[in-house]
């Protein structure tokens, strides 16, 4: 099976603009989606398909793809934002059944 | 509004069966269009994809895990469920359960349950 690659740790200033990135070949053939996990919290969805939002997520938070990479833009980061992010796709290299989460990045806001 | 709720042992002894169910209410299993998932995560860890289940009973597991897996599903009480076979210390972990929607071209976990930690110790 594929799999997602996600750097362990970002950090931003707080009110600046960070990009949290995804690598894998089956970001060549699916969208990534992006949850938010705080501490002793289950994950909550931020992102989805193309660049989709749910009802809630605020606007400063986007997602793009070029290649093989998927990335979740935070522009004008707060203090809440601070807390994991996963990414997630289908499994292209088989079973497109399947799914795959990267291994998280932790997003500290200075 | 979907809600997910796990229930189950949250302490299991090595090589025996883990069991969970997960209740879900506003919604209907049966209405279709959505997988129900496992999800969990080791302690400090990132999320692992265990597997789904559809309403009509097809599951799909991942590859790492499908020789001690099974799930299954009961519409008649809006329920699916986990079970996990010859747990050893290293299934010690938070169990959550999810609902899957896809697209053509993504898929995405729009509910979650809140958790269940399951340790794994004699």
């Amino acid at each position: 099976s594929s799999e997602l690659t996600q750097d362990p740790a970002v950090s931003v200033a707080l009110g600046q603009t960070v990009r949290i990135t995804c690598q894998g070949d089956s970001l060549r053939s699916y969208y990534a989606s992006w949850y938010q996990q705080k501490p002793g919290q289950a994950p909550v969805l931020v992102i989805y398909g193309k660049n989709n939002r749910p009802s809630g997520i605020p606007d400063r938070f986007s997602g793009s793809s070029s290649g093989n990479t998927a990335s979740l833009t935070i522009t004008g980061a707060q203090a809440e934002d601070e807390a994991d992010y996963y990414c997630n796709s289908r499994d292209s290299s088989g079973n497109h059944l399947h799914l795959l989460f990267g291994g998280g990045t932790k997003l500290t806001v200075l | 509004q979907v809600q997910l709720q796990e229930s189950g042992p949250g302490l299991v002894k090595p090589s025996q069966t883990l069991s969970l169910s997960c209740t879900v209410s506003g919604g209907s299993i049966s209405s279709g269009g959505y997988f129900w998932s496992w999800i969990r995560q080791h302690p400090g860890k990132g999320l692992e994809w265990i597997g789904y289940i559809y309403y009509s009973g097809s599951t799909y597991y991942n590859p790492s895990l499908k020789s001690r897996v099974t799930m299954s599903v009961d519409t008649s009480k809006n329920q699916f469920s986990l079970k996990l076979s010859s747990v050893t210390g290293a299934d010690t972990a938070v169990y959550y359960c999810a609902r899957e929607h896809s697209g053509y071209d993504y898929t995405q976990f729009d509910y979650w349950g809140q958790g269940k930690l399951v340790t794994v110790s004699s």
